[in-house]
């Protein structure tokens, strides 16, 4: 079946360093690949999606693209601040539109 | 403004009791979802239903039950059929239940069984 599987945290960052989560899936067909954060006790937040590979999602900083021939989509931001600690999830989507998730990387940045 | 409201934020339910979690969504969503999350883990897929009257079994369905009488609510009911329901429940609706089509979720419910 369809699966994600996402780097294990926790992960401590300075402020201004460079973040990277590694996600790599099993899917069958061509999936949407989605990350998502969650701040403490909230619900959860789509960051970006790519849908067709090669794509590069981005927002608020972060990238990731969607790489067909390594089954991945590493979440990246150049430069972190504290305001980025939350718990960040890989996703994806395919035929049958549910969405599985990887199971959670928690980063704390530090000023 | 548009959203997904949960309610209520905790709960907190005696064992043999069922308990009723609400979802709401007044973004015009054709497709709703029940997720359950555990400390560390991922989130687990309950019930989804991409249209009203319609809903299907996800992964973990065995202890819950849902309806799906009018589009924007989407009601969940844990029962004490549940064994371990202690958890956080996340509701989510999609425009239409499409791959491409991105899933926003509501705050939550926090379940505690005592």
């Amino acid at each position: 079946g369809d699966s994600v599987t996402q780097m294990e945290g926790p992960v401590t960052l300075s402020e201004e360093a460079f973040l990277t989560i590694n996600c790599t899936y099993t899917a069958t067909g061509y999936p949407s690949l989605f990350w998502y954060v969650q701040y403490p006790g909230e619900g959860l937040q789509l960051l970006l999606k790519a849908t067709k590979a090669d794509d590069k999602g981005s927002n608020k900083g972060f990238e990731a693209t969607y790489r067909k021939e390594t089954t991945s989509f590493h979440l990246e931001k150049g430069s972190v601040q504290v305001s980025d600690s939350a718990v960040y999830f890989c996703a994806l989507s395919a035929n049958d539109y549910k969405l599985s998730f990887g199971a959670g990387t928690t980063v704390t940045v530090r000023a | 403004d548009g959203g997904i409201t949960q309610s209520p934020k905790y709960l907190f339910r005696k064992e043999g009791q069922n308990v009723t979690l609400s979802c709401e969504q007044n973004l015009n969503h054709d497709a709703m979802y029940w997720y359950r999350q555990d400390p560390g883990q991922g989130l687990r897929l309950i019930y989804y239903s991409q249209i009203v009257n319609d809903f299907q079994k996800g992964d973990i369905a065995e202890g819950y039950s849902v309806s799906r009488e009018k589009k924007e609510s989407f009601p969940l009911t844990v029962t004490s059929a549940q064994k371990n329901p202690t958890a956080f429940y996340l509701c989510a609706s999609s425009l239409l239940a499409g791959s491409t089509d991105t899933q926003y979720f509501g705050p939550g419910t926090r379940l505690t069984v005592l």
